[in-house]
């Protein structure tokens, strides 16, 4: 089982539209959880944590199920401006030295928002 | 306040050169590391630091070396170019919480494209 995995998409949905996107993850001594942007050609950017108890960012809500080791990013009423590759980021959890925060990158989930 | 600063932006190599690639960081951060990301590979990481004179391999380090003399600075060496090796490279650099995981993610460079032929 890969480390973190995601579906890559594309999603191609119109404006205003609801999008939803999963990730797993294998170890389950992974302590944080991310999501990130990409957009074409630039570096990854922080987009919001994750937390157990979910959480909510103006349109964007993370979930978090450590249990199931399963990671969601709702995205509601889809911007044209949300066009981007999203990245599932967890942390390796390894009990020594640094290597615990480390973080593991999905290869990301490519969304594109239509007019 | 820049962030994490990287240069060049852009490199062409031939195989069997030489290079540094530079990053800096203006945040006080004892964590950095080096990424490079391939189509359909995702970002793996080269190497990383949990502090000045403390330096440790990632999942993919042959070729490349590292040093950390200061908080500040973490250049990536290319001992002898490779077309293997060309691909978009990104340092990040973060707190590090000893002991705890980390809680705020990474903050990224623009990045280094480097091309090997």
């Amino acid at each position: 089982r890969k480390e973190v995995e995601q579906d890559p998409g594309p999603f191609n949905v119109p404006e205003g539209a609801t999008v939803a996107f999963n990730c797993t993850y294998s170890n389950s001594a992974s302590q944080s959880f991310f999501w990130y942007r990409q957009d074409c050609r630039k570096e990854p950017k922080l987009l919001m944590s994750v937390y157990s108890s979910g959480n909510e960012d103006g349109r964007f809500t993370a979930q978090l199920n450590r249990a199931s080791q399963y990671i969601s990013l709702l995205i509601r009423d889809s911007k044209l401006s949300d066009s981007a590759t999203y990245l599932c980021v967890v942390t390796r959890g390894e009990n020594y030295g640094g290597s615990q925060g480390n973080l593991i990158f999905g290869k990301g989930t490519k969304l594109s928002v239509k007019p | 306040n820049a962030g994490v600063t990287q240069t060049p932006k852009f490199q062409v190599l031939k195989t069997g050169q030489s290079m540094t690639l530079q990053c800096a960081q203006d945040m006080n951060h004892e964590y950095m590391s080096w990424y490079r990301q391939d189509p359909g590979m995702g970002l793996r990481l080269i190497h990383y630091s949990v502090g000045a004179g403390i330096t440790d391999q990632g999942e993919v380090p042959n070729g490349y070396n590292v040093s950390r003399s200061t908080t500040e600075d973490f250049p990536l060496r290319l001992l002898s170019a490779a077309p293997s090796q060309t691909s978009v490279y990104f340092c990040a650099s973060s707190i590090f919480l000893r002991g705890q995981s980390f809680l705020f993610g990474y903050t990224f460079g623009s990045g280094t494209r480097l091309t090997v032929v």
